[in-house]
């Protein structure tokens, strides 16, 4: 079983400055590693997501992420954050190997961008 | 292309009545999972179907709980009697092929409201 914890529920943050919405995992298996971003009233929206190779992965929106092994790690960041990426962010991982699909979900950070 | 179609976007009924939740999946893609997101828990797998078979359904919280996916484009998720705790928005997503690296696309979810 796999569970994701997101440490912080809320980030305020100023237009134009950056940003980084922090997402630890366990996982007893190899785990692919994603981050969906859902804004008001809509479904879930890929951002970018970790399958291997490089540690740096980057996705839409300008978004990135690192996925530190050592440190069961996928943080967030985005170098000047717009007020359009109000939203909330979701981390989630899936088991990559036979065992139970499905995305295993963090609670979410709520990303407040002030102007 | 169409995204995920869930119907309706927002249901209101008195406890006690059967709820039919639908979805239509992206067309190709034959994955596909019912999830439910509420404050309390976040979002939670409830079930999911690989070639309109359901593989697993450990995360259908009660008997009254029940999906089906009669054919490729289109699947139910069904709560009969409903209770004021089924309060949730419930998600459908659409996942091509069975690779778990491959995302899942979210629908904009169906907000249920049980009196």
């Amino acid at each position: 079983a796999q569970s994701v914890t997101q440490l912080d529920s809320q980030v305020p943050v100023f237009e134009e400055a950056p940003v980084e919405l922090r997402c630890n995992y366990s996982s007893s298996v190899s785990v692919y590693l994603f981050w969906y971003v859902q804004y008001p009233n809509q479904g879930l929206q890929l951002l970018l997501k970790y399958l291997s190779g490089s540690t740096l992965v980057k996705g839409i929106n300008g978004f990135e992420a690192e996925f530190n092994k050592s440190q069961t790690s996928f943080h967030l960041r985005k170098p000047s954050v717009h007020i359009s990426d109000t939203a909330e962010y979701f981390c989630a991982v899936s088991d990559s190997g036979g065992g139970a699909d499905g995305l295993t979900f963090g609670k979410g950070t709520h990303l407040i961008i002030q102007p | 292309d169409a995204g995920v179609i869930q119907s309706p976007r927002h249901e209101v009924t008195e406890m006690g009545q059967e709820v039919t939740l639908r979805c239509k999946p992206i067309s190709g893609h034959n994955s596909l999972f019912w999830y439910r997101q509420t404050m309390m828990r976040g979002l939670e797998l409830l079930i999911y179907f690989n070639n309109n078979v359901p593989i697993d359904d450990s995360g259908m919280p009660e008997d009254r709980f029940s999906a089906k996916m009669p054919n490729a484009s289109f699947s139910t998720l069904k709560i009969q009697p409903s209770e004021p705790r089924d309060s949730a928005v419930y998600f459908c997503a659409s996942r091509s092929g069975q690779g778990r690296n491959q995302p899942q696309h979210f629908g904009d979810g169906t907000r249920l409201s049980i009196l």
